[in-house]
């Protein structure tokens, strides 16, 4: 499988705190992406970062891309209990150029 | 700008019968559009890429047979699980490739549960 892998599975902090999460992936990429998931619902893009970058910030996030080590880290600052959520990050690379996603984080920030 | 709808957004159905959830980007030409499958507590997995006016193309391991997929315009895409049975219950997410954003920009929609009793 192309698919990525993502760590932790599941993370759980205290609001104001910072969440990491980590992806790996195993293919050559153009740029690789993170999204947002909210229980049941479609996917908010949050970040992407091409492959010839190595760190990227918006807002509370920064994104960092170590491709030779193939893998990427989000971080969320001072995170609130609204980021509660599952993260998924996704490369897109590769002869067909699909963006392929990795297994998830899910992220519960408690109030 | 670029939003993608789907519809239904959720669907209930008897084993056997046929699903067609439509994809539809609603400001944008859309050349690709893409149709992704999560169960619950798992990753998005691609199950085929279509393009306007051609034939899908299908991820390995994905039925063609039963996911008929339709991309009749540059706005509209449709899936349809046929003969549907309760291992095909998933959520159903359409994305699409907004032509004028780039090669890389890709929106999507905001899925569909489907639950075969």
């Amino acid at each position: 499988s192309q698919q990525g892998e993502e760590d932790p599975q599941a993370l759980s902090i205290q609001e104001g705190e910072n969440a990491t999460m980590n992806c790996s992936y195993k293919t050559s990429i153009n740029n690789l992406q993170w999204y947002r998931q909210n229980s049941g619902r479609g996917l908010v893009h949050l970040i992407l970062i091409r492959s010839n970058e190595r760190e990227k910030h918006s807002g509370r996030l920064r994104v960092t891309l170590d491709t030779s080590k193939k893998s990427s880290s989000l971080l969320i600052t001072a995170s609130r209990a609204a980021d509660t959520a599952s993260y998924f990050c996704a490369t897109r690379g590769g002869a067909t150029n699909k963006l392929i996603f990795g297994t998830g984080t899910l992220l519960a920030v408690q109030p | 700008g670029a939003v993608v709808s789907q519809h239904p957004s959720w669907v209930i159905c008897k084993s056997g019968t046929s699903v067609k959830i439509e994809c539809r980007s609603l400001d944008f030409q859309a050349t690709t559009m893409f149709w992704y499958r999560q169960f619950p507590k798992q990753s998005l997995m691609l199950m085929a890429t279509s393009n306007e006016g051609s034939k899908a193309t299908y991820e390995q391991g994905v039925e063609k047979d039963k996911f008929l997929i339709n991309h009749a315009s540059l706005t509209l895409s449709t899936l349809t699980v046929t003969s549907a049975h309760p291992e095909d219950s998933s959520f159903y997410i359409c994305s699409a490739r907004d032509l004028l954003g780039g090669y890389n920009e890709q929106f999507f929609g905001p899925g569909t549960r489907l639950t075969v009793l």
